[in-house]
């Protein structure tokens, strides 16, 4: 069936490297894709997001990249500090009303 | 701007009671979605309000409800608990529709024993 998932459940990275999370889709209709950061104990946090009209956004620190073409996203995090660390989801918009449909999660660590 | 305010934070309830779940969005804020997460399952989606009518459902038993009220805050209620339904149940709220960006609250955290 059409779902969102992630390539790797866990990644630990050293601090000041650079990280890549990875997420691949199903649904070409898709039009739009949400990155969310959650820490412990806490919601979902958004970090960064991108149409699919588009196929990179930068904001601070953090780059996605959107290939359509193997419907495959990215989140790229530069410097990676250890408040970077929680579960990265990414997210995909379907359908007129919009509601999210998330993939399973990637915990981050970041090894100081 | 405050953000998505969700009461009460935690809550333990037993086997066959019913509960109700209180989410107040962002100022200016009119669509509420809610959420279920588990382990197992990750966040799915539960429904969506806007203007007091629900515009989108996702694929839960009927056991689970919701409302909006015209301040656009929401509750959701969810009746004969089973052990099944313990998760951490989320709110996010947008400013028009769920494709605008979605922001979340801290979740209820839902024990069923």
């Amino acid at each position: 069936g059409e779902s969102v998932g992630l390539h790797l459940p866990t990644l630990s990275v050293q601090e000041g490297d650079n990280s890549i999370i990875n997420c691949a889709y199903s649904n070409s209709a898709s039009d739009y894709f949400i990155w969310y950061k959650q820490e412990s104990g806490k919601g979902p946090q958004f970090i960064i997001d991108i149409r699919s009209n588009m196929d990179k956004r930068q904001g601070q620190r953090v780059t996605v990249l959107l290939n359509k073409t193997v419907k495959h996203l990215s989140l790229q995090i530069a410097a990676t500090q250890p408040g970077d660390s929680a579960v990265y989801f990414c997210a995909e918009v379907r359908g007129s009303q919009g509601n999210l449909i998330f993939g399973k999660g990637t915990k981050l660590s970041v090894k100081p | 701007k405050a953000g998505v305010t969700q009461t009460p934070r935690y809550l333990i309830k037993t086997r066959g009671q019913q509960v109700t779940l209180s989410c107040s969005p962002i100022s200016g804020h009119r669509s509420v979605s809610w959420y279920q997460q588990t382990p197992g399952q990750g966040l799915q989606f539960l429904f969506e309000y806007f203007s007091e009518t629900q515009r989108n459902k996702g694929n839960f038993p009927g056991r689970f409800s919701g409302r909006q009220f015209s301040n656009s805050r929401s509750e959701m209620n969810v009746s004969t608990l089973e052990l099944g339904d313990s998760a951490l149940y989320l709110c996010a709220s947008s400013s028009t529709t769920a494709s605008d960006t979605q922001y979340f609250g801290p979740g209820t955290r839902l024990t069923v024993l």
